[in-house]
């Protein structure tokens, strides 16, 4: 079956470290996108690619980084310069390069990450 | 600025009724779509329903239907019959054409009450 993983569900990391979430899709998605969530708050863009070796930061980029070297993945690294990284991550993906999707984005399961 | 206002940050109903969610945004385009998303606690973002822009027939799914007028920039999320299990977050989304990328509500927080 077609859908996005994330890994891990849980993920803790100690001041100062970087932690990278993993994020890979079998969709032959084109786009994929990071989202921040924080308890009850909406959704948060922090980076997105549209193809394959290409990103744009979103509204929330610093303290983050991305890369974007295969098609089917587009992990997120969490640096030590973004203070306050406790929150909820999601990826998704959309058909994305130009063409409207009808279905919006499908979203990963998410990744809870805490500092610790 | 393409931007989208749920006004109800929370709501709570009694199971059976019928509840109404609501929803306005602003784009500049003329193509897009629509989207009313549901995260239930196990924080999956699950795909309630959708309406294109270009079509004036409300879309429904099951016991979910949408008010969709264009001119007011307005798309509510009706729920009928409401059961224990549509308790969640519901965020109002839209797509165009040229930003490529959903744009989110900040949600309302439903609560369906035995």
């Amino acid at each position: 079956d077609g859908g996005i993983t994330q890994s891990p569900k849980y993920l803790f990391r100690k001041e100062g470290q970087n932690v990278t979430l993993s994020c890979e899709q079998n969709l032959n998605h084109d786009a994929m996108y990071w989202y921040r969530q924080d308890p009850g708050q909406g959704l948060r863009l922090i980076y997105y690619s549209q193809i394959v070796n290409d990103f744009q930061k979103g509204d929330i980029a610093e303290g983050y980084s991305v890369s974007r070297e295969k098609k089917e993945s587009f992990p997120l690294t969490v640096t030590s310069a973004q203070k306050n990284p406790t929150a909820f991550y999601l990826c998704a993906s959309s058909t994305g390069t130009g063409r409207l999707s009808p279905y919006g984005y499908t979203f990963g399961s998410g990744t809870r990450l805490t500092v610790v | 600025a393409q931007t989208v206002t749920q006004s109800q940050p929370e709501m709570s109903v009694q199971e059976a009724e019928t509840v109404t969610l609501s929803c306005t945004y602003d784009t500049s385009e003329n193509n897009y779509y629509l989207f009313w998303y549901k995260q239930p606690p196990s924080r999956q973002m699950i795909l309630v329903i959708r309406q294109e822009a270009y079509k004036q027939q409300n879309a429904t799914e099951n016991r979910f239907s949408v008010n969709f007028q264009k001119a007011a920039k307005s798309f509510s999320l009706k729920i009928s019959d409401s059961q224990l299990g549509d308790t969640a977050m519901y965020f109002c989304a839209f797509m165009t054409q040229g930003a490529q990328k959903l744009v989110f509500g900040q949600g309302t927080r439903l609560t369906i009450n035995p």
